[in-house]
């Protein structure tokens, strides 16, 4: 199946720094979604994001489908963003599942 | 509109005893989606459903689990007998379209012991 590869694993960061999370797939792909879980195991969805970019707030992603990454940005980070972000893609022939990557562990500090 | 809908959120069970999941998709979603998180193996696609016909179930993981969706607002997850490596965070998810964003439930965390 498909693979999808985050980094960094883990990322420390202090209240108001930026940070850029990425994602690399094995595959084409005609979707690919962002996920946020926060501390308390909620996964919340950040975007929906195939192609392109788009912003929410300090959030922003980017997805290169021909080139097989996205981004996911974060400014101004606050201690609220702690958690672990995944990024997850169906294969293209079978587009149902979402692959989940490993996820990228971020805390954020006071 | 109220999101998927989870219960119970949290078990814990014996070994040996049937295990009961349940979940409510968002109106109007014609897929769900039951996925399993644990540390080791991350999250992973158990069984999907597409207008409450089971479309593919080679996720789950061996006989002692079924699941069900009797009508478009209800469906169940249920592990019999339970065994103690089924413990693990237990999704649901649905979407509008089968290539569509997936919208998950709080999860209900699972302990056999």
């Amino acid at each position: 199946g498909i693979q999808v590869e985050q980094s960094p694993p883990d990322l420390i960061l202090q209240e108001g720094a930026n940070s850029t999370l990425r994602c690399n797939f094995s595959d084409s792909v005609n979707n690919l979604q962002w996920f946020h879980q926060n501390p308390w195991g909620q996964l919340i969805n950040l975007f929906y994001i195939p192609s392109g970019t788009k912003q929410n707030g300090r959030l922003s992603a980017t997805t290169v489908a021909t080139e097989r990454y996205s981004l996911l940005y974060i400014s101004s980070s606050q201690t609220t963003d702690s958690g672990v972000y995944f990024c997850a893609v169906p294969p293209l022939a079978s587009g149902y599942a979402l692959n989940f990557g490993k996820g990228t562990s971020l805390l954020v500090t006071p | 509109d109220a999101g998927v809908i989870q219960s119970p959120r949290h078990e814990v069970t014996e070994m040996g005893q049937e295990v009961t999941l349940r979940c409510k998709p968002i109106s109007g979603h014609d897929y769900l989606f039951w996925y399993r998180q644990t540390m080791m193996r991350g999250l992973e696609l158990l069984i999907y459903f597409n207008n409450n016909v089971p479309i593919d179930d080679s996720g789950m993981p061996e006989d002692r689990f079924s699941a069900k969706m009797p009508n478009a607002s209800f469906s169940t997850l249920k592990i019999q007998p339970s065994e103690p490596r089924d413990s693990a965070v237990y999704f649901c998810a649905s979407s509008q379209e089968v290539v569509d964003e997936q919208y998950f439930g709080p999860g209900t965390r699972l302990t056999v012991t």
